[in-house]
């Protein structure tokens, strides 16, 4: 079955400790996102790929970081600056065309709580 | 800049009624919009999308939306609400560059939690 996954499901972090989340796709997709939800606050964008080797800062980027070195992999890194990272991260693939945005497909997301 | 707008952030439906989840949006280009559906602790999955071809548009589960350019709305609705439905669902508006770049970037709404009562 084609899909995104995202591991782990349940993630907890002491203070000061860096965490990796990964995302994995087997859509053939070139373009990759990372999200963050907080609740009544809707998804916001940390980092997005549109293509191996390349990635741009999102909206809230600070305190993470990405790499992008294989088609299917994206994998998130939230680092000890990052000052509030309890929430739910979700990531998401898409085609990369040209001209108007079409349909993000998502990973079952990762909760993860600093303790 | 783009922008989407969920007029309400709870809704409470009883089951068999109709769903009407509200959304108005702001955009500066032609946008491609969507709603997307979250059951708890769960991804999204898309409902419906709207890129400039029919105005009302037919998605999953008996859900529909109409886009109205004069109103500046895209409001998701269904005829018959079903237990199955109580989820959280969000509208989505594409961030458009006309610069020849395409970042695929989608801009959401905060969401609309829907209760659905027996």
């Amino acid at each position: 079955d084609g899909g995104i996954t995202q591991s782990p499901k349940y993630l907890f972090r002491k203070e000061g400790q860096n965490v990796t989340l990964s995302c994995e796709q087997n859509l053939n997709h070139d373009a990759m996102y990372w999200y963050r939800q907080d609740p009544g606050q809707g998804l916001r964008l940390i980092y997005y790929s549109q293509i191996v080797n390349d990635f741009q800062k999102g909206d809230i980027a600070e305190g993470y970081s990405v790499s992008r070195e294989k088609k299917e992999s994206f994998p998130l890194t939230v680092t000890s600056a990052q000052k509030n990272p309890t929430a739910f991260y979700l990531c998401a693939s898409s085609t990369r065309g040209s001209g108007r945005a079409g349909e993000q497909f998502f990973g079952p997301g990762t909760r993860l709580t600093v303790l | 800049a783009q922008s989407v707008t969920q007029l309400d952030s709870h809704v409470s439906v009883s089951e068999g009624t109709p769903v009407l989840l509200r959304c108005n949006y702001s955009s500066s280009y032609s946008p491609s919009l969507f709603w997307y559906v979250q059951h708890p602790n769960k991804g999204l999955q898309l409902l419906l999308k709207y890129t400039s071809a029919a105005t009302l548009v037919k998605g999953i589960n008996g859900f529909e939306a109409e886009f109205k350019k004069s109103e500046t709305s895209f409001h998701l609705t269904k005829p018959s609400a079903h237990m199955s439905d109580a989820a959280e669902y969000f509208c989505v508006v594409s961030d458009e560059k006309w610069d020849g770049g395409a970042t695929n970037k989608l801009i959401f709404g905060t969401g609309t939690l829907l209760a659905v009562q027996p």
